[in-house]
């Protein structure tokens, strides 16, 4: 069965310090892997895109990391703010589904001043 | 949230009524898509629209209905058939089919039905 579970489910830091989430997946083969930012009560909003091949994407403070081998994703964040306080999830598209996106549950991140 | 509207951010009906979440886009995109959000879960893909006057059933389309006469707009109904309505919906659009393009999303429609 396609899965995509997040670690931690939730987590706590201090604003300034930088932090890892983490992405394990089942989904093979895949076409690309995201990573979205959701604050809450709001719609999520992309951060990065991967494709199968890319190892690693930027998106300012934010940079993504992909290891295919062992299905594993990370979202590193530096130099975390109190606006990066929301949730991040991890998705999955399988390869030759045109509609499908395998949707994790989420890392719940508060930054506390 | 982009160029797509959900309205109203908050709906409360009671149990046994339809109901009705309105999804408008002005970003030009052939695909659109519903969603269900229930906490500690994933996204749940409940219908989807690659062009208008077509669509597909998604993962959990039992209990709703959708219609695309517009390619603004997809309009999702929450019938009384839905045994557990209650939950944070999420209309997105993209310029390719899912898989493909980047999903759009807007800021969502809060339902509780007692």
């Amino acid at each position: 069965k396609n899965q995509v579970e997040q670690s931690p489910q939730s987590l706590i830091i201090l604003e300034g310090k930088n932090c890892t989430l983490q992405c394990n997946y089942t989904v093979s083969p895949f076409s690309n892997l995201r990573w979205y930012k959701q604050d809450t009560g709001r719609g999520p909003v992309s951060l990065t895109i991967m494709t199968f091949s890319e190892n690693t994407k930027s998106n300012g403070r934010y940079t993504a990391t992909l290891d295919a081998d062992t299905k594993q994703s990370s979202l590193h964040i530096t130099a975390s703010q109190l606006s990066d306080s929301a949730s991040y999830i991890c998705v999955v598209n399988p390869r030759g589904s045109n509609y499908q996106l395998i949707w994790g549950a989420g890392t719940k991140l508060i930054i506390k001043p | 949230d982009g160029g797509i509207t959900q309205s109203p951010k908050y709906l409360f009906r009671k149990e046994g009524q339809n109901v009705t979440l309105s999804c408008e886009q002005n970003l030009n995109h052939d695909a659109m898509y519903w969603y269900r959000q229930d906490p500690g879960q994933g996204l749940r893909l409940i219908y989807y629209s690659q062009i208008v006057n077509d669509f597909q059933k998604g993962d959990i389309a039992e209990g709703y209905s959708v219609s695309r006469e517009k390619k603004e707009s997809f309009p999702l109904t929450v019938t009384s058939a839905q045994k557990n309505p209650t939950a944070f919906y999420l209309c997105a659009s993209s310029s390719g089919t899912g898989g493909t393009g980047e999903q759009y999303f807007g800021p969502g429609t809060r339902l509780t039905v007692t």
